[in-house]
């Protein structure tokens, strides 16, 4: 059964960057959409960005500036970095499989990210 | 506009029929897919393309659209449907993924 494994750092400080990591465990890296998204607490989902084995990144337009995906050496991993955090980046971040552009059939099982000074 | 647009809050009677909607002009071109989210989890699919459901997922679970509204539909809600339901599609151009608000179930 193909799981997806997440880890990072869950306490930052205003101006620094988040970075986080997700592994694929059990299942193959190419031909499928891989993505962040978060959830602020109490709130919905939003999508950061996503990257494919054979696509450039491709990013929420209001994260694009902050946000770097990126995919591992070992083509098994991908990772998440956000620039210059602020309390609204208080999240849950998920890292998610897209099954094709147009549904997500694989969750990681989330990271609870808070940003105070 | 690149939105997806759902009801804050729906509540059914136990065993009977619901309907959420999520609306966006994207969604006249795209398909939906739906993820139901219960408290403290991940999201889970539930229901994508034109009306598939993954496997595990109960049948009494169903989609439809028409224009530029999409509908997931539960037919006999159970207690452990209670949950946020979320739909999902890409925006016009078909680039960046979106996500409708949520709708809070309540099974009553």
């Amino acid at each position: 059964q193909v799981k997806l494994q997440q880890w990072g750092a869950g306490l930052l400080k205003p101006s620094e960057t988040l970075s986080l990591t997700c592994a694929v465990d059990g299942g193959s890296f190419s031909g499928y959409y891989w993505s962040w998204i978060r959830q602020p607490p109490g709130k919905g989902l939003e999508w950061i960005g996503e990257i494919s084995h054979n696509e450039d990144p491709n990013y929420n337009p209001f994260l694009a500036n902050r946000a770097t995906i990126s995919v591992g050496a070992s083509k098994s991993q991908f990772s998440l970095w956000l620039s210059s955090v602020t309390a609204a980046d208080t999240a849950v971040y998920y890292c998610a499989r897209g099954g094709s552009r147009w549904y997500i059939d694989l969750w990681g099982q989330g990271t609870l990210v808070a940003v105070s000074s | 506009s690149a939105e997806l647009t759902q009801d804050p809050a729906v509540s059914v009677a136990l065993g009977q029929t619901v309907r959420i909607t999520c609306q966006g002009d994207s969604l006249r071109s795209y398909y939906t897919s739906w993820y139901q989210q219960r408290p403290g989890q991940a999201p889970i699919l539930v229901l994508y393309g034109k009306n598939n459901r993954p496997s595990g997922i109960p049948d009494r679970f169903s989609g439809s659209s028409s224009g530029n509204t999409a509908s997931l539909t539960i037919t006999g809600a159970q207690a452990e449907d209670e949950a946020d339901y979320y739909c999902n599609s890409r925006d016009s151009r078909g680039n960046h993924v979106l996500f409708g608000g949520g709708t809070k179930l309540t099974v009553l």
